[in-house]
């Protein structure tokens, strides 16, 4: 069976700094891969998505994440964080072919100081 | 606007009652999907539907049911059955089939709806 784990449960960083959420998932074959980002009370919004091809994805509101099979992850970054990125951050890994099913990780709560 | 809507966003519970969570999509997706959400727990499947009049249980099923009558709606219960039922609950959607860049495999979310029981 797939999981996902995001070893940070919460992140503080300052205004302008930058960014990485780190993600790392088992599955045994290419998965697909998901960052989505969910506002306090709200439901989840797509950031990027990985299917195939290059391995360095971009995103909306400037965020980006890079899948390394070796390492078996799919970290998200960001140079430059602005206040309104606080939020909760969810990767999911879907298995191809199953009917778009997702498994979730524990999600990484940011928090951004001033 | 396409996307999909749940009500209520806030409901409670007596202990005992069942309630039912509405979800509709305008976006034409065939499947569908129920989501608990837990503190720190992430998103855990309840059940899915790829196809109208027909649904299977996802990781926790026991003590939710579902129905399937029309392509756009897709209604959890929550029985009394549920031992633990106070949560964060989302519906989503997707297409099915299709390459990756149609936009399959992507799951669009509702707002949730809020579960508290007293």
């Amino acid at each position: 069976a797939q999981s996902v784990t995001q070893p940070d449960i919460h992140i503080t960083v300052s205004e302008g700094a930058s960014l990485e959420l780190r993600c790392n998932y088992s599955y045994g074959a290419t998965p697909y891969l998901f960052w989505y980002v969910q506002s306090p009370g709200q439901g989840l919004q797509l950031l990027l998505k990985y299917f195939s091809g290059d391995t360095l994805v971009q995103g909306i509101k400037g965020f980006e994440a890079e899948f390394k099979r070796s390492q078996s992850s799919f970290n998200l970054r960001k140079p430059s964080v602005h206040w309104s990125d606080a939020a909760e951050y969810f990767c999911a890994v879907g298995e191809r072919g199953a009917g778009n099913m997702l498994t979730f990780g524990g999600g990484t709560r940011l928090m951004v100081k001033p | 606007d396409g996307g999909i809507t749940q009500s209520p966003k806030y409901l409670f519970r007596k202990e005992g009652q069942n309630v039912t969570l509405s979800c509709e999509q305008n976006l034409n997706h065939d499947a569908m999907y129920w989501y608990r959400q837990d503190p720190g727990q992430g998103l855990r499947l309840i059940y899915y539907s790829q196809i109208v009049n027909d649904f299977q249980k996802g990781d926790i099923a026991e003590g939710y049911s579902v129905s399937r009558e029309k392509k756009e709606s897709f209604p959890l219960t929550v029985t009394s059955a549920q031992k633990n039922p106070t949560a964060f609950y989302l519906c989503a959607s997707s297409s099915l089939g299709g390459s990756s860049l149609s936009g399959a495999n992507v799951l669009t979310f509702g707002a949730g709806s809020r579960l508290t029981v007293l």
